[in-house]
């Protein structure tokens, strides 16, 4: 059964930064592109970064460009999201979405981890 | 960026009612757009992708169509279950962009 589980949210001042981790299993791993989405308290859905499944390109929203870094470890079957420079405005629930492989679309979904930034 | 406007942001229906959401682009994205499924408390779910194409699994009262600018998806029979908040996706292109929702309410 495939199943994504993010960890590493919390409670981080402005300026601050977090890792958030993302441990995939239930299917070949380093054949899919993976994303990161994130969803602020009472908001829709804001597409964050993708990761091709091989880490050789990444992709990233304007708003997190230069602070955000994707990375993967396929030999742990492991997502990272370094987000360093935090803005209040960062604060929401990350999910990390598998990639069916076509196009960027999302097919699997974590159950999400929690930033909160907040001074 | 593309920008994709979703309406209407909210709906009440009836158990066996068929609902219909729209969602446009503001230009052209052939059929690279996909629905997703999002109840409270939980993570998104795929519905449909390729505009119309259903994902394994999802139930096949619901339906999505469109090209283009102008897209829909139908719940053909409401059920309960199917209360939650319907989101259209933008693929193909990074960034990759949502709609802005819109929440079925199940009277």
């Amino acid at each position: 059964q495939v199943h994504l589980v993010e960890s590493g949210g919390g409670v981080v001042q402005p300026g601050g930064s977090l890792r958030l981790s993302c441990a995939a299993s239930g299917f070949t791993f380093s054949n899919y592109g993976m994303h990161w989405v994130r969803q602020a308290p009472g908001k829709g859905l804001e597409w964050v970064a993708f990761i091709r499944y091989d880490g050789s390109d990444k992709y990233y929203a304007d708003s997190v460009k230069g602070r955000f870094t994707f990375s993967r470890d396929n030999s742990k079957n492991t997502l990272y999201l370094q987000m360093d420079s935090l803005k209040v405005e960062d604060t929401a629930v990350y999910y990390c979405a598998k990639d069916r492989n076509d196009f960027w679309y999302m097919d699997v979904w974590g159950k999400g981890t929690t930033v909160t930034v907040s001074s | 960026d593309i920008q994709m406007t979703q309406s209407p942001s909210s709906v009440s229906a009836s158990v066996g009612d068929r609902v219909t959401i729209t969602c446009r682009a503001s230009q052209d994205i052939n059929t690279w757009l996909a629905w997703y499924q999002q109840k409270p408390g939980r993570a998104p779910k795929l519905l449909i992708y390729g505009a119309s194409s259903l994902q394994s699994g999802v139930p096949s009262r619901f339906s999505g169509s469109g090209s283009g600018t102008d897209f829909s998806l139908t719940i053909s029979g409401l059920q309960p279950e199917d209360s939650a908040s319907y989101y259209c996706q933008r693929a193909m292109y990074f960034p990759l962009t949502f709609g802005g929702g819109t929440k079925v309410e199940v009277k």
